[in-house]
């Protein structure tokens, strides 16, 4: 059973930083590619990171571009998010999702529970 | 970037009856790589449909999809009481965007 195991969230101030894990079980963690996907409170789904399965390519959507950086551990197994000057509006429900494939197209096929970020 | 328009922002629908929502692209969506996503409140996305027809593992089948280019729709034939859920689109395929998301309630 494929399990994602997000941690890391927490209540930050304006302009400071945090490091989201999540950790995978039940995978073959590097043949997958792997995304942060966020939620506001009340609001929709944004895509906002992904990165290949060997790690050598990565995306962020023009919102996080230079502030929320995307990597992976595939010998433990984890995906990273590193979050600098965060915002207000960074303030969102933060999900791990499993890709499809190693490199795209992907669909999301798996999602972790969340973890919480509050900028304030 | 591909913009994807969902419609209905709310369907009110019965146990028992069919509901059917739209996804609407500003752009052809390449080879119909278009997802469908159910969210429960509290909850997690659950991938549904991929390729824009193809059901997920362990997804029933009153859950289809259809359509392509820029118009498609995931049907619902009879909704059951665990279906009343936000459901959003996703282009995978390029700019990777979500649909805002039709929210199907209990009429």
């Amino acid at each position: 059973e494929v399990q994602l195991l997000e941690s890391g969230g927490g209540l930050v101030q304006p302009g400071g930083s945090l490091r989201l894990s999540c950790a995978a079980s039940g995978i073959t963690f590097s043949s997958y590619a792997m995304g942060w996907v966020r939620q506001a409170p009340g609001q929709g789904l944004e895509w906002i990171s992904a990165i290949t399965g060997g790690g050598g390519d990565t995306w962020h959507a023009d919102s996080v571009k230079g502030r929320l950086t995307i990597s992976r551990d595939n010998s433990q197994r984890t995906l990273y998010l590193q979050m600098h000057s965060l915002r207000a509006e960074d303030t969102a429900i933060y999900y791990c999702a499993k890709g499809s494939d190693a490199s795209r197209p992907y669909y999301f096929e798996n999602w972790g529970q969340g973890t919480l970020v509050t900028v304030s | 970037e591909i913009v994807l328009t969902q419609s209905p922002g709310t369907l009110s629908l019965s146990p028992g009856e069919r509901a059917t929502l739209s996804c609407r692209a500003s752009q052809s969506v390449s080879r119909n790589y278009l997802a469908w996503f159910q969210q429960q409140p509290g909850q997690a996305p659950r991938l549904l449909i991929y390729g824009a027809s193809s059901r997920a593992t362990g997804i029933p089948d009153r859950f289809s999809g259809s359509g392509s280019g820029t118009d498609f729709t995931l049907t619902i034939s009879r909704l059951e009481p665990e279906d009343f859920a936000m459901y959003y689109c996703q282009d995978y395929a390029s700019s990777r965007t979500f649909g805002q998301g039709t929210r199907v309630e209990i009429k």
